[in-house]
């Protein structure tokens, strides 16, 4: 079965600073894979997506992805972080059987 | 159209009470999904629908909880005689299978957060 694991439930970094995401998914056929973003008791906005086009995905907010197969990841980085930035994170794949699995989510914390 | 939509956005309720949530998806949308979102961890897929059909649940949705989209349009799910472990956020989503389908990203709704006391 599909899994993601995202490794890190918290990532601190200083405004300015390089945010680095991790996930790495399980399966043996390249999944379509997605990068959420929660605020506090809100749902869930896309922020990318990665559907086979092209290995590095660009998304809103300055965020992008590099799907990486040899590696089963598809982390999400930020050069510079910014204080709005401070949310949850969820990366999410679909193995094209209709639903999302996603992992257990990393907060990102922004220090001034 | 301003989005998927969901109410109530919160709801208390007595445990062993029966609840209702109401999702409003984007109208152009064939899909509709239901996750569930324990504190702490990510979504869990519960069930979704094509149209009007039910077309997959999750083993997480037991026969307390039940889900329509009698039209194709809005769904409801009920849980039935809550329990304190069905505090949870409940989240919709949406998605078009026009182009594709698997690789239509979802939209989610804001989510109905429910406690049970």
């Amino acid at each position: 079965a599909q899994s993601v694991t995202q490794l890190g439930s918290h990532v601190s970094v200083s405004e300015g600073a390089l945010v680095l995401l991790r996930c790495n998914y399980s399966s043996s056929v390249p999944p379509y894979l997605f990068w959420y973003v929660q605020y506090p008791n809100q749902g869930l906005q896309l922020l990318l997506k990665y559907t086979s086009a092209a290995t590095l995905v660009k998304g809103i907010n300055g965020f992008e992805a590099e799907f990486k197969k040899s590696e089963t990841s598809f982390h999400l980085t930020k050069p510079s972080a910014h204080m709005s930035d401070a949310a949850e994170y969820f990366c999410a794949a679909n193995t094209g059987f209709q639903k999302l699995v996603f992992g257990t989510g990393t907060r990102l914390l922004v220090s001034p | 159209d301003t989005g998927v939509s969901q109410n109530p956005r919160h709801k208390i309720t007595k445990r062993g009470q029966n609840v209702t949530f109401r999702c409003d998806p984007i109208s152009e949308h064939n899909r509709l999904y239901w996750y569930r979102q324990t504190l702490g961890q990510g979504p869990e897929f519960l069930t979704y629908f094509q149209n009007e059909a039910q077309l997959e649940k999750s083993r997480l949705l037991s026969d307390r909880f039940s889900a329509e989209r009698p039209k194709g349009s809005f769904s409801t799910l009920e849980i039935q005689r809550t329990e304190q472990g069905d505090s949870a956020m409940y989240l919709c989503a949406s998605s078009s299978t026009r182009g594709g389908g698997f690789s239509t990203e979802a939209f989610f709704g804001q989510g109905t957060r429910l406690t049970v006391v």
